[in-house]
């Protein structure tokens, strides 16, 4: 089992839509966890951190769940701008990010 | 306030061959993550260093070795390059406390023929 695994993409939303991923990681002792965006051919690019039960920034909201070791990205009201890979990531001892394969994100017109 | 650089930002080597990657961490970090990124996948830690020493490591064979400077800054060697070894090399530094914020830098990518 990987330790984090995502939602198989690609997603394909129109504009305006609401749109989830999830993420589940197998590491219980994980305290830190992050959603990171990455475009095409760019690094990742820090989206949100969740630390405790979730929060919210704007149109998005990330939420935990620790009995069930997952991690959810909500993007609301979806902009072509949102199209991009949605990278989950939980932080181990020693500032080592441990990864999932992405989500691709297609917002269309 | 310059973030993380990363030199050369493409290359291009054949089966065999070695290659040194550099990154400059963000002004104020001490320490140096290194991750290889391939294509479709999510980027998979290789190594850390942290006051010039390789603090903790990925499963990555010996091929892979790394030195950071007195400066921070960090190199990343690999040797006999194999056609799997083709990636976005990604740089990544933070403050060196246990859960401090990673800033990563463009990235290396390295097509190896």
């Amino acid at each position: 089992r990987k330790e984090v695994e995502q939602d198989p993409g690609p997603f394909n939303v129109p504009e305006g839509a609401t749109v989830a991923f999830n993420c589940t990681y197998s590491n219980s002792a994980s305290q830190s966890f992050f959603w990171y965006r990455q475009d095409c051919r760019k690094e990742p690019k820090l989206l949100m951190s969740v630390y405790s039960s979730g929060n919210e920034d704007g149109r998005f909201t990330a939420q935990l769940n620790r009995a069930s070791q997952y991690i959810s990205l909500l993007i609301r009201d979806s902009k072509l701008s949102d199209s991009a890979t949605y990278l989950c990531a939980n932080m181990e001892y020693g500032n080592k990010l441990v990864f999932g394969a992405g989500t691709i994100l297609r917002v269309k017109s | 306030d310059a973030g993380v650089t990363q030199s050369p930002t493409h290359l291009i080597k054949t089966r065999g061959q070695q290659v040194t990657l550099r990154c400059s961490p963000k002004s104020g970090h001490d320490t140096v993550s290194w991750y290889q990124q391939a294509l479709g996948q999510g980027p998979q830690f290789i190594f850390q260093y942290y006051e010039e020493e390789e603090r903790q490591r990925g499963n990555f064979p010996d091929r892979f070795s790394g030195h950071q400077f007195p400066n921070y800054s960090s190199e990343l060697n690999v040797n006999a390059l194999l056609l799997g070894d083709s990636a976005l090399y990604l740089c990544a530094s933070s403050a060196g406390t246990p859960t401090g914020e990673l800033f990563f830098g463009e990235g290396s990518r390295l097509t190896v023929l």
